[in-house]
């Protein structure tokens, strides 16, 4: 069964420290994978986007990598700032462009 | 075209009345896709659309629950007989399968409907 699976499921940390998320997955045949960011309210954003054949993408202070492999990826953040408190799904598509959502992590950023 | 755009953003309901959301994707996207999302959780995928065809619909979506894209363009979900469960996020999301940009802006979300029934 495609499963997406996302570690730890909230976080609490300090404005302006580094923050590491997880995500697992089982989707097969495997095509990307897409880390949102979702503000309470609204809807996903996207931050990146990577293809089978890169493992590492950046987006400012957002850096995700890619471990085909093993089929885990990381979303780093680094110098946290308030605004980045929300939530963090991992969405991994199949070939066939069927999306698998992760349950996301909840990130809270304290000044 | 600023992106996907819902309406309304917020809609209050007394249980057993009916409701209808509206949901303009990225205009050229030829996929439309509805999803539930429930506080605390990832979206929960309802039924999908290439161009006018729905060509995809979960077992979450009841005999309560009707989708349409009629000319390809515009969707709306409608929920008959709301219920206290159907309180949710309605999340709308638009991609161009076989596009150049795909893999670029391919998947984008709208800010959602906030469903409350009471």
């Amino acid at each position: 069964k495609n499963q997406v699976e996302q570690s730890p499921q909230s976080l609490i940390i300090l404005e302006g420290k580094n923050c590491t998320l997880q995500c697992n997955y089982t989707v097969s045949p495997f095509s990307n994978l897409r880390w949102y960011k979702q503000d309470t309210g609204r809807g996903p954003v996207s931050l990146t986007i990577m293809t089978f054949s890169e493992n590492t993408k950046s987006n400012g202070r957002y850096t995700a990598t890619l471990d085909a492999d093993t089929k885990q990826s990381s979303l780093h953040i680094t110098a946290s700032q308030l605004s980045d408190s929300a939530s963090y799904i991992c969405v991994v598509s199949d070939s066939r462009q069927n999306f698998v959502f992760g349950p996301g992590t909840r990130l809270s950023v304290l000044p | 075209d600023t992106g996907v755009s819902q309406n309304p953003r917020h809609k209050i309901t007394k249980r057993g009345q009916n409701v209808t959301f509206r949901c303009d994707p990225i205009s050229e996207h030829n996929r439309l896709y509805w999803y539930r999302q429930t506080l605390g959780q990832g979206p929960e995928f309802l039924t999908y659309f290439q161009n006018e065809a729905q060509l995809e619909k979960s077992r979450l979506l009841s005999d309560r629950f009707s989708a349409e894209r009629p000319k390809g363009s515009f969707s709306t979900l409608e929920i008959q007989r709301t219920e206290q469960g159907d309180s949710a996020m309605y999340l709308c999301a638009s991609s161009n399968i076989g596009g150049r940009d795909y893999l670029n802006y391919g998947y984008t979300f709208g800010s959602g409907t906030r469903l409350t029934v009471v």
